[in-house]
């Protein structure tokens, strides 16, 4: 089966500590994004990736790194410096990073960090 | 399960009606707007999407209508049913590498 897949469905950290988030797709996709979603907002952009090796920040990159080492990975981090990391957290990828096309999405991570 | 929308505006049909969802979208230099369905605790999934030369655009059970004088997009669903129970999101996109989201629309079908 062709799809997006991101591991754990949910994840527990300490305060101060950094936490990775898995997100690989096997639909030979060049662009994936990663997006946070919090109750009663929409989904907004963290980080982008239309080729491998190359990726830009969204609307609220602060506080989370990436990386695309791999055209079917695109792990984000969540540091310690993001002050509000409790969320939950969508990873998508499309045929072309144009913006023109549909985003497939992951079935998500739910963070909790306390 | 999750809640993606504690405060999200609401919609309740009865099983069998018709639903329509709306969905004011923020530019109108926009040309490129997609419908996503998301259940509670899962990642959005596709539905429909439609370009700026077309006005109406049909699916399985659901039609998008785009009006671009008013900047207006809606999501038609024929004959509701339980498992159309969702949060429903409008995203665009104006020649840029990203889709905006709006904050979407729950559903709730009863019976």
């Amino acid at each position: 089966d062709g799809g997006i897949t991101q591991s754990p469905k949910y994840l527990f950290r300490k305060e101060g500590q950094n936490v990775t988030l898995s997100c690989e797709q096997n639909l030979n996709h060049d662009a994936m994004y990663w997006y946070r979603q919090d109750p009663g907002q929409g989904l907004r952009l963290i980080y982008y990736s239309q080729i491998v090796n190359d990726f830009q920040k969204g609307d609220i990159a602060e506080g989370y790194s990436v990386s695309r080492e791999k055209k079917e990975s695109f792990p984000l981090t969540v540091t310690s410096a993001q002050k509000n990391p409790t969320a939950f957290y969508l990873c998508a990828s499309s045929i072309t990073g144009t913006g023109a096309y549909e985003q497939y999405f992951g079935p998500g991570t739910r963070l909790t960090v306390t | 399960g999750e809640s993606v929308g504690l405060h999200l505006p609401t919609l309740s049909v009865q099983e069998g009606d018709n639903s329509i969802i709306n969905c004011a979208y923020s530019n109108s230099a926009s040309d490129y707007f997609i419908w996503y369905k998301q259940e509670s605790g899962k990642g959005p999934q596709f539905i429909i999407d439609i370009r700026s030369n077309m006005d109406k655009r049909q699916g399985q059970r659901v039609t998008v209508l785009l009006n671009k004088t008013v900047k207006h997009l809606s999501l038609q669903i024929a004959a509701t049913q339980p498992g159309d129970s969702a949060v429903y999101f409008c995203a665009e996109n104006w020649n840029t590498d990203k889709l905006i989201f709006g904050t979407g629309t729950r559903l709730q079908v009863f019976p």
